[in-house]
């Protein structure tokens, strides 16, 4: 079983959908929550960045934690054509010499005109 | 800042052949790694550093080696290319190994 699992797509809405994006870990050491966006052929940015249970927003994202179900979601109000790109979520836990990260293999997602 | 920077953006070698990735941060991070990417893999940390001096394995290392002399630079060389090492290389950067990592635009490398 992988550490990170996250549903590759392609998933394809309409301009000004609602878009929900979805990661499941198994190890409940992780501490450390990221969303990163990659559009083709350039590097991962980072989105969002957050360590606990619940919300986190800013602008138009809407980062979701549940500890408890080893969940986490990426929401996206009012998606726009420029919102299309790959979606990777990411999580860290602490080793003795510092924290490992773990990717997810990201979300495809294109939003239609 | 120019924050992460990478070069080449593209790179063919022959199998056999040796090269190395260039990787350079402006951002006085002390933590830097090296990831490949690959379709329905994920990205995959091969060697870190988490400081001048220091570096250490991860997940897939073999057939790769780092050496960190600075805090801003931080090279991969391919010690003989083979095919299964045609990917996408990215390189990042944090303050510490504990926190959020900045990807650079990433080199694209086929072995043929």
């Amino acid at each position: 079983q992988k550490e990170v699992e996250q549903d590759p797509g392609p998933l394809s809405v309409p301009e000004g959908a609602i878009v929900s994006l979805n990661c499941t870990y198994s190890n409940s050491a992780f501490q450390y929550f990221m969303w990163y966006r990659q559009y083709s052929r350039k590097g991962p940015e980072l989105l969002m960045y957050t360590y606990s249970s619940g919300n986190k927003e800013d602008g138009r994202f809407t980062a979701q934690v549940d500890k408890s179900s080893k969940y986490i979601s990426l929401f996206i109000r009012d998606s726009q054509p420029s919102d299309s790109a790959t979606y990777l979520c990411a999580m860290s836990v602490r080793l003795d010499t510092g924290n490992q990260f773990y990717f997810g293999t990201g979300t495809s997602l294109t939003v239609i005109p | 800042n120019a924050g992460v920077t990478q070069t080449p953006k593209f790179q063919v070698l022959k199998t056999g052949q040796s090269m190395t990735l260039q990787c350079a941060q402006d951002m006085n991070h002390e933590y830097m790694s090296w990831y490949r990417q690959d379709p329905g893999m994920g990205l995959r940390l091969i060697h870190y550093s988490v400081g001048a001096g220091i570096t250490d394995q991860g997940e897939v290392p073999n057939g790769y080696n780092v050496s960190r002399s600075t805090t801003e630079d931080f090279p991969l060389r391919l010690l003989s290319a083979a095919p299964s090492q045609t990917s996408v290389y990215f390189c990042a950067s944090s303050y510490s190994k504990g926190s959020e990592q900045y990807f650079g635009p990433g080199t694209r490398l086929t072995v043929t």
